[in-house]
């Protein structure tokens, strides 16, 4: 299994400039997350989708937009980008388990880095 | 007040040293509380999990969690180069679409 794939691990983009950040699972989890990463800052939650057709606004979701057209895709689309979206960003996804059976962990891909100049 | 709290450090220790690193938090709802790992230019990984109180043990990690103080707490025993690496606590209640609110992570560095 490849767990989580992002694509691009890296990218530049001039401000103003539209991009999309893709992220793919093959695990078959209902549940997929964005997370930016900004130094000394932690993981942020961007945006949430807790099955094909369903995403919801996380904590920083403003200059951002998502869609789950199926189980294994999840990509997050910048659309005017801002030198306020030079981060890492982290897609993540896991699965809800049998109540008493504890909680499965988040996977996480390795990251793209984006950064607006 | 943040949900969650971490003290960023950086930390620096020699190798064999008792490593505890903390968090504290303002949400009584919280349930479960995790502890991931990230390498330099890698994603976190689920390194240890607790629900409630209690005290869990895996190896070299112990995890703590004092709901009545809102703290928790990972200890690494006998630290290793090998545990260098930024350590994130993880907090989040029952349900809620599985969603984590993270610290701001630890950043550890064992010296040989």
């Amino acid at each position: 299994n490849a767990g989580v794939t992002q694509t691009p691990k890296f990218r530049i983009l001039k401000i103003g400039q539209s991009m999309t950040l893709q992220c793919t699972q093959d695990m078959n989890h209902n549940y997929m997350y964005w997370y930016r990463q900004d130094p000394g800052m932690g993981l942020k939650l961007i945006y949430y989708s807790v099955g094909a057709g369903i995403t919801d606004k996380g904590e920083v979701p403003n200059g951002y937009n998502v869609s789950r057209s199926t189980t294994e895709d999840f990509p997050l689309r910048l659309e005017l980008a801002a030198p306020s979206q030079t981060s890492v960003y982290f897609c993540a996804s896991t699965y809800l388990r049998e109540l008493g059976q504890g909680k499965a962990p988040l996977h996480f891909g390795n990251g793209t880095r984006l950064t607006v100049t | 007040q943040k949900e969650v709290e971490q003290d960023p450090g950086p930390l620096s220790v020699p190798e064999g040293a008792i490593v505890s690193l903390n968090c504290t938090y303002s949400n009584s709802a919280f349930q479960y509380f995790m502890w991931y790992r990230q390498y330099s230019r890698k994603g976190p990984e689920l390194l240890m999990y607790t629900y409630s109180s209690g005290n869990k043990e895996d190896g070299r990690f112990t995890a703590q969690v004092d709901k009545s103080s809102k703290y928790i707490s990972l200890f690494i025993r006998d630290s290793q180069p090998s545990d260098s690496a930024t350590y994130l606590c993880a907090m989040s209640v029952v349900g809620g679409s599985e969603k984590l609110v993270f610290g701001k992570g630890t950043k550890l560095t064992v010296n040989p």
